[in-house]
Parts: structure tokens; sequence; C-alpha cells
């Protein structure tokens, strides 16, 4: 079944204290990327990857950092996190960047206190 | 700065009427755009796209209609079903670019 798998659903955590969301996809997709949900906000995107060992930067990259270091994976990295990244988080990929659909992770939602 | 809004954050309808829904963007270097439904607890899925070389594209209940001079696409749902209660997200990307911008949603309600 073609998926994308992100970990953990669910995370609390205490301000400053680095975490990392995982994100792995079957598809052998090219381009992977992360959204934060907020309401009123819609989704912003956060880091892209067209490949492997090629990221950067989407509309809200402060405060993340991303690697990828095979195809199927892209983490997203918290070095200190703050309350204020306190979000619901999409990692999704698609077969290319160019205009094809996305296909979704099941989100995971991060409270920072 | 939002470059795709969506100004109705919900809409309700009656089961078997039209749904139309309405995204509007501000960036004239965006060439595509695509549609997505989310229902609680789960991720976007795709719903339906369209290129800025045409302006109408149709995949069975669902209709995107575009119109670049006025930057805006509408997304029609005939007719309406229970199940297409959710909300719904545009977004927009350039041919060239790699980043894509989303509105804010739009929740459906379709009553039975």
């Amino acid at each position: 079944e073609a998926q994308v798998t992100q970990n953990p659903r669910y995370l609390i955590t205490v301000t400053g204290k680095k975490l990392t969301v995982t994100c792995s996809q079957n598809m052998n997709h090219e381009y992977m990327s992360w959204y934060r949900q907020d309401p009123g906000l819609g989704l912003r995107q956060i880091y892209y990857s067209m490949n492997v060992e090629v990221t950067d930067k989407g509309d809200v990259p402060e405060g993340y950092k991303v690697s990828r270091k095979e195809k199927r994976n892209f983490p997203l990295i918290l070095e200190s996190p703050s309350p204020n990244q306190t979000s619901l988080y999409f990692c999704a990929s698609s077969d290319h960047q160019l205009n094809t659909e996305a296909f979704f992770g099941q989100g995971t939602r991060l409270t920072v206190v | 700065d939002q470059q795709v809004k969506q100004n109705s954050p919900s809409l309700s309808v009656q089961e078997g009427r039209i749904s139309i829904l309405n995204c509007d963007y501000t960036n004239s270097m965006f060439d595509y755009f695509l549609w997505y439904k989310k229902y609680p607890a789960e991720g976007p899925t795709f719903l339906i796209s369209i290129s800025s070389i045409k302006d109408k594209n149709e995949d069975g209940r669902f209709t995107v209609f575009l119109n670049k001079s006025a930057k805006h696409l509408s997304l029609h749902i005939v007719p309406s079903q229970p199940g297409d209660s959710a909300v719904y997200f545009c977004a927009a990307t350039r041919n060239t670019g790699n980043q894509f911008y989303f509105g804010t949603g739009t929740s459906l309600t379709v009553i039975p």
C-alpha cells in the first residue's frame, strides 16, 4: 500500500529539548516536503526536498532543520523547540516537484510547553 | 503575506445541491492549482488540479474553474453528498518552482 508514515502521531515536549519527527514514504518519490497547519493560517510549507541531499526552505523554515540522506526518509528536526512551534505537522511526497498530486502523512500533533 | 486566500471559512449545503468553494491568489506567476480534501485526524488527500493553460477541469462530480484574469479559481461539487463534508484546501505553485502555497481552508458541511 502506498503511504507516507510519520512518527510520532502525538508529542508533548518542553521548550529547548531537541526532537525529531520522522517521515518515510514507500513510493520512491523524489519530492518530499513538510508543512505545518495552524488555525486561520492553513498549511504552510516549512522545507522541501527535490531529491537526496537536495533541500530548500519553504515559507516558514525558522527553527527547523531537515535532512535527506535517503530517498525514502525526510526527518524534521527541531533543535530547540519553542511554544510557537506548537502545531499540526504534515509530511508529503510526490513523484516529482512539478505539479503532481502530493500524498500526505497522517500528521503529527506537537505541543511545546 | 497570504498568497492564496480562501475567504469563506465555512459553507453549508443541502445534500444533492451544488457546493461552490472559492479561492483567490495574488501571485500572477502561479500556473498550476490543486484542491485537497481533509477529514479530521487525517492528512489531506488530492482531489483535482488544473493548469493555467486550461480554464476548466472535470473529474466526476468535481469541477475546477480557473479565471486567470481575476486570479480566481473555484471548485464545484455536484451533487453534494454527506461524505463530502470536510475541509477543502486550494494550493498553487509555479511550473518552474518547487514551493506550494496553500489557502486557509473552507470547511464544507453537507446536510442530509
